[in-house]
């Protein structure tokens, strides 16, 4: 696609209830990235795909969430038993590793969670 | 220390006038740096990368880069106030996780 693809762009979900949010990126990218941002908040890092593997997954907040990316394309992070302390917007960004273009990333619309 | 420091703001600045943000990080081995634009309720727009030291200049932006001071500045000229937004500074080394600082907050006045 054109850009990156996120859905979907809000869910209200039920305390202790699991969540999947979904990412597309941008068609031949490498890169993909899983950010968090609280309400008035700075950029949280939650996980980095290159290809299908995740050499950095230190931002995960704990063993309630989890990632994965399949193809070296699409990637779904899940999130179970939610807490209201979830509720934020998840952003996805990908970018093409290498070359002198650097590794510019792009980011999609985000998924806007709510935790009730 | 932060990977990346930024001044929370807001910076105010009357239209027309040149707004200059500026960003540290703390990481020698950092390679590229980008400039993002957030409107309040949307997702980060990249609008400059630069990676080598000096200045890079696109339309009414200029991205600068001193690497032996560990410093990133953005230069906004005849701002206007559809400028106004939070402005993302992040680096990224070995291709790796962007490290994003906490964004400065520009106010245009018409």
């Amino acid at each position: 696609g054109a850009g990156v693809s996120q859905s979907p762009s809000n869910k209200v979900t039920e305390k202790g209830k699991d969540v999947e949010l979904r990412c597309d990126p941008i068609s031949g990218h490498t890169a993909l990235y899983w950010y968090r941002q609280s309400l008035g908040q700075g950029l949280e890092f939650l996980i980095y795909f290159q290809g299908n593997s995740a050499p950095d997954k230190s931002g995960l907040p704990s063993d309630r969430f989890s990632a994965e990316r399949t193809g070296g394309s699409v990637s779904t992070l899940t999130i179970q038993r939610t807490q209201q302390e979830d509720s934020a917007v998840y952003l996805c960004a990908s970018s093409n590793r290498g070359g002198d273009a650097g590794a510019e990333a792009f980011f999609g619309q985000g998924t806007r969670l709510t935790v009730v | 220390q932060k990977e990346v420091e930024q001044n929370s703001g807001p910076l105010s600045v009357p239209e027309g006038a040149i707004a200059s943000l500026n960003c540290t990080y703390s990481d020698r081995g950092s390679q590229s740096f980008f400039w993002y634009r957030q409107y309040s309720g949307k997702s980060p727009e990249l609008i400059m990368s630069i990676y080598s030291n000096g200045d890079k200049e696109d339309g009414r932006f200029t991205a600068q880069l001193n690497k032996a001071s560990q410093y990133v500045s953005l230069l906004i000229r005849d701002s206007q106030p559809s400028d106004s937004a939070t402005y993302l500074c992040a680096v990224n080394r070995n291709f790796n996780k962007f490290y994003f600082g906490s964004g400065t907050k520009l106010n245009v006045k018409p």
